[in-house]
């Protein structure tokens, strides 16, 4: 595609519920990224894969969140019993390599009521 | 946690004016800084990726210069225009691979 797509762009869910937040990266970009922004917070960084692999896991919150990517394309963010503080945007980018400039999908605005 | 900061966190400038502002990180296992430009309800845009101690490099008004054994790199925009107010962020990328953002620079240009 011409560049990052997340869907859904907004999302509200009644706290305790389950949540899978999607991200199709550029065809061909090797590296995949999320991070979320909380309300008045900076872009905190949560996952990155490397083709399928995530070699790094510890920037995620807490074991309620959770991400696979497969075929070396479409990543899910799942959020499991969510709770109000995971109110944010979650962002997602893509990069030819891992150290290369990334490109920035919309986000994906969610709301934990 | 890598402590990456920038500087001021917010800069009101007049149209016409040029500007500066400060991306401050850790000086060891240095891999590439890159910066991002990021307009409110769009997402952060790439705009340099920086990898050399001493390199600068250059868009339209915006340039960056980057020093790795101090640990810091300026982003200047000559001649700020209203369509510049923007969020600026750095991201720090040390050897393990591990990119850290910072806080940000918002910019506003008043016409």
């Amino acid at each position: 595609g011409a560049g990052v797509s997340q869907s859904p762009s907004n999302k509200v869910t009644e706290k305790g519920k389950d949540v899978e937040l999607r991200c199709d990266p550029i065809s061909g970009h090797t590296a995949l990224y999320w991070y979320r922004q909380s309300l008045g917070q900076g872009l905190e960084f949560l996952i990155y894969f490397q083709g399928n692999s995530a070699p790094d896991k510890s920037g995620l919150p807490s074991d309620r969140f959770s991400a696979e990517r497969t075929g070396g394309s479409v990543s899910t963010l799942t959020i499991q019993r969510t709770q109000q503080e995971d109110s944010a945007v979650y962002l997602c980018a893509s990069s030819t390599i891992i150290d290369y400039e990334q490109y920035f999908g919309p986000g994906t605005r969610l709301t934990v009521t | 946690i890598l402590n990456v900061e920038q500087s001021p966190q917010s800069l009101h400038v007049q149209e016409g004016d040029s500007t500066n502002f400060t991306c401050s990180f850790p000086s060891s296992n240095f891999y590439a800084l890159h910066w991002y430009r990021w307009e409110t309800a769009k997402s952060p845009e790439a705009l340099f990726v920086m990898t050399l101690n001493g390199d600068e490099k250059k868009k339209g008004r915006i340039s960056a210069t980057l020093n790795t054994k101090e640990g810091y790199s300026y982003l200047y925009i000559k001649g700020s225009q209203p369509e510049d107010s923007a969020t600026y962020l750095c991201a720090f990328y040390n050897a393990g691979n591990m990119l850290t953002f910072g806080g940000g620079t918002r910019l506003m240009v008043k016409p």
